[in-house]
């Protein structure tokens, strides 16, 4: 799976949108973008993912620029409640290994009331 | 629908015993994937299972490491022998087919060992 860079912490102004990056230049033609969060001592939450076209969900908005070097997590009105780390994750779509899950540091998003 | 469930949710081991983590993975899931966290690190794949069945088991250790789903029953992550490296967070994943988009993660149990 492809390597991913995220800063690691980054502050939100509760109800302002909250832009989350994410590079991963080596990203092979066949590889997802996943993100998932973890609120302090839970289990990771899936949140979406997409291949090439933007995504939207209730969650959040997934921006992949044309050449899918990188990625933004948009959450639109993020909320105290949002705070957590938020992991960027490639991961191939089918045969070996395309089960695994490989997290990296991720970033701290704090929602400042 | 009840989630995935873990427990114990904190365990408590002294050097040189041994530690079980169990997993029931949520209804209609029969693949269950187990994850480890180091302090301050993401998770990191260990191993995955189906019924009866280890897939791949190629993040263990290759020591004192074991899990086992069977038929009946929740999964079982077994260490033996615990070290003081092996404290970390045991998260465990289920669903109902291996490239199914969502693994829907349970709550985790805290292993301490002192």
């Amino acid at each position: 799976d492809a390597k991913t860079t995220q800063p690691t912490s980054m502050d939100c102004a509760e109800g302002r949108a909250a832009n989350l990056p994410c590079n991963h230049s080596t990203i092979s033609g066949n590889e997802y973008v996943y993100w998932y969060r973890q609120i302090h001592s839970q289990g990771p939450q899936y949140i979406i993912h997409g291949l090439k076209n933007n995504e939207t969900n209730e969650m959040a908005s997934l921006i992949i620029t044309e050449d899918r070097k990188s990625s933004t997590l948009i959450l639109p009105h993020a909320t105290l409640r949002d705070t957590a780390v938020y992991y960027c994750i490639v991961r191939v779509d089918s045969g070996a290994g395309s089960y695994q899950l490989t997290f990296g540091k991720g970033t701290k998003l704090s929602v400042i009331p | 629908n009840a989630g995935v469930m873990q427990n114990p949710r904190h365990l408590v081991r002294r050097r040189g015993q041994e530690a079980r983590l169990r997993c029931s993975p949520m209804k209609g899931h029969s693949h269950v994937y187990w994850y480890r966290q180091l302090p301050e690190e993401g998770l990191k794949f260990m191993v995955y299972l189906q019924k009866e069945n280890i897939i791949d088991e190629s993040g263990m250790p290759k020591e004192r490491f074991s899990a086992e789903f069977p038929k009946e029953g929740p999964s079982i992550l077994r260490i033996q022998q615990v070290v003081r490296g092996d404290s970390a967070a045991y998260f465990c994943a289920s669903s109902p087919s291996p490239t199914t988009y969502e693994q829907y993660f349970g709550p985790g149990t805290r292993l301490t060992v002192t």
